[in-house]
C-alpha cells in the first residue's frame, strides 16, 4: 500500500530563508509527483509536477526534485517571504484499482515571520 | 479561467437532511474526484469517475453517492447527512495519468 509522509509537520522560519520540504512515498511506481500549496480555508493550488521521468521541475523561487528509486522528493523555497506560508502538500500519482489515483501527504505547515 | 468550480462554498445541515454539492470544470478533464479533508486525516478519496457516465468507489464511500451525467459536472449527493459528515469537501479533475490535477475552492459542510 503506497503511503507518502511528509517531514516535517511544521516549520516556522525567519524570512529570507532558504528552506528544504521533504515528502517520502513507499512504492516507487508513480506516474508522477505533484507539490501542492494550501493556504487556510482554501483550496489546494498546484505549485509543481514532476513526471516519473524527470529529476525536477523549477517556477520562480521553487524547486522541486524527484528520486523514485529512494522514494523520495524535495521542495526547496529560495530566500522565503511571509507570502510563502502556507500548508505544503505532496501527492502521488499512481494506477490503483484501474483508475488514476492520488495519495497526499498530511503536509508540512509553513510560517515565515518578518 | 474557472477551472474547477464547487457549489455551494459553505452549508449547515441537520442530521437527516440530504444535499447535493456540484462539481463543475471547463478544461475538458475526464477524471473528476470527490475528496473529504479532516483535520489529522489528510485528504480522503471518496468517489471518482474516468468519464462520463462513469464512477465508482474511493476509500470513503459510505454514505454518499455520486453522479457524471455530463463530463464537466460531477455530483456528490448525502442522503442522510450524519454528524461525522462534517468536513470540506474538494472536487478535483485531471487529464489522462500524467497531467496536473486542478482542485476546487472546497465546500465547507457542518451537520448538526
Amino acid at each position: 500500500k503506497q503511503e507518502v509522509t511528509q517531514i516535517p509537520a511544521a516549520l516556522s522560519v525567519p524570512e529570507g530563508e532558504n528552506l528544504v520540504l521533504n515528502c517520502s512515498f513507499t512504492d516507487s511506481a508513480i506516474y508522477n509527483l505533484q507539490w501542492f500549496r494550501q493556504d487556510p480555508g482554501k483550496g489546494l493550488t498546484s505549485l509543481l509536477l514532476i513526471q516519473s521521468s524527470q529529476r525536477e521541475q523549477t517556477s520562480g523561487r521553487l524547486n522541486a526534485s524527484l528520486d523514485k528509486s529512494s522514494g523520495r522528493s524535495t521542495l526547496y523555497i529560495a530566500a522565503s517571504q511571509p507570502g510563502d506560508s502556507a500548508t505544503y502538500l505532496c501527492a502521488v500519482s499512481l494506477i490503483s484499482g484501474g483508475y488514476n489515483k492520488l495519495i497526499f501527504g498530511a503536509g508540512t505547515r509553513l510560517a515565515v515571520h518578518p | 479561467n474557472a477551472g474547477v468550480t464547487q457549489t455551494p462554498k459553505f452549508r449547515v445541515l441537520k442530521t437527516g437532511q440530504s444535499m447535493t454539492l456540484l462539481c463543475a470544470q471547463d478544461m475538458n478533464h475526464e477524471y473528476m474526484y470527490w475528496y473529504r479533508q479532516d483535520p489529522g486525516m489528510g485528504l480522503r478519496l471518496i468517489h471518482y469517475s474516468v468519464g462520463e457516465g462513469t464512477t465508482a468507489k474511493g476509500e470513503v464511500p459510505d454514505g454518499y453517492n455520486v453522479s457524471r451525467l455530463k463530463k464537466q459536472n460531477f455530483l456528490l449527493g448525502l442522503e442522510s447527512a450524519a454528524p461525522s459528515q462534517t468536513s470540506v469537501y474538494f472536487c478535483a479533475s485531471t487529464n489522462y495519468r500524467n497531467t496536473e490535477a486542478f482542485f476546487g475552492q472546497g465546500t465547507r459542510l457542518t451537520v448538526v
